[in-house]
């Protein structure tokens, strides 16, 4: 089975920019959560969405969003970039009937200068 | 009451010694703790999980101990290996809340 892929791994953006990330989950599975890594926070639950229904929301601002398509794959959106914005973001995928095991993709990494 | 307290933060371990890590969780509705391995410019990877009905879950060289009445957990790594150099992460998940809450991680160093 194909992993968890994310695109793309790196992007620089500017602060006040948007920016949009991309997470295909392994095949088969319907739910897709997205989590930030940063060396001073850990990692962060931003959203959870399962068959294009978002089911769960982290304490994170508005700026943050994301959607699933019928296809489970998801996108998440950050608008007017901040420098704290800068980590790596990461998609996990779980499916029904496998227990909780959420796996991970390799992250994106996102730098705003 | 959402915290998972990982620690330590760092550690340093010879070649074939035994690595441990511990976490502490306070809600007591969680029903899920795996433990995640993370390298460099890699997304975390799953290593082992156990959930609160059972003590112990060992697989190859790694094992859960689980103390329900202390809300503790741990991970054991035997005959630690420079291969196992890496960020180790423990987490807890609620069912309903679709999310894990992960402790702070510990990266361990494992010396040739």
């Amino acid at each position: 089975k194909a992993g968890v892929t994310q695109t793309p791994r790196y992007l620089i953006k500017t602060r006040g920019q948007q920016v949009t990330l991309s997470c295909s989950p392994i095949s088969g599975h319907r739910s897709v959560s997205w989590y930030q890594q940063t060396p001073g926070q850990g990692l962060q639950f931003l959203f959870e969405y399962f068959s294009e229904t978002q089911r769960n929301k982290g304490n994170f601002p508005g700026r943050f969003s994301g959607r699933q398509f019928s296809n489970s794959r998801s996108e998440m959106n950050v608008s007017t970039l901040e420098l704290g914005d800068s980590a790596l973001y990461l998609c996990a995928s779980r499916g029904l009937g496998e227990g909780t095991e959420a796996f991970f993709g390799q992250g994106t990494r996102l730098t705003v200068v | 009451q959402q915290q998972v307290k990982q620690s330590p933060q760092s550690l340093i371990v010879q070649k074939g010694g035994i690595s441990i890590i511990n976490c502490a969780y306070e809600n007591t509705a969680f029903d899920y703790f795996p433990w995640y391995q993370q390298f460099p410019g890699k997304g975390p990877a799953l290593l082992i999980a156990i959930r609160p009905d059972v003590s112990e879950k060992k697989e190859g060289r790694f094992t859960i101990s689980f103390n329900k009445s202390a809300k503790q957990f741990s991970l054991h790594i035997m005959d630690s290996q420079p291969g196992d150099s890496a960020t180790y992460f423990c987490a807890a998940f609620l069912s309903g809340t679709y999310k894990y809450i992960f402790g702070t991680g510990t990266r361990l160093k494992v010396l040739a």
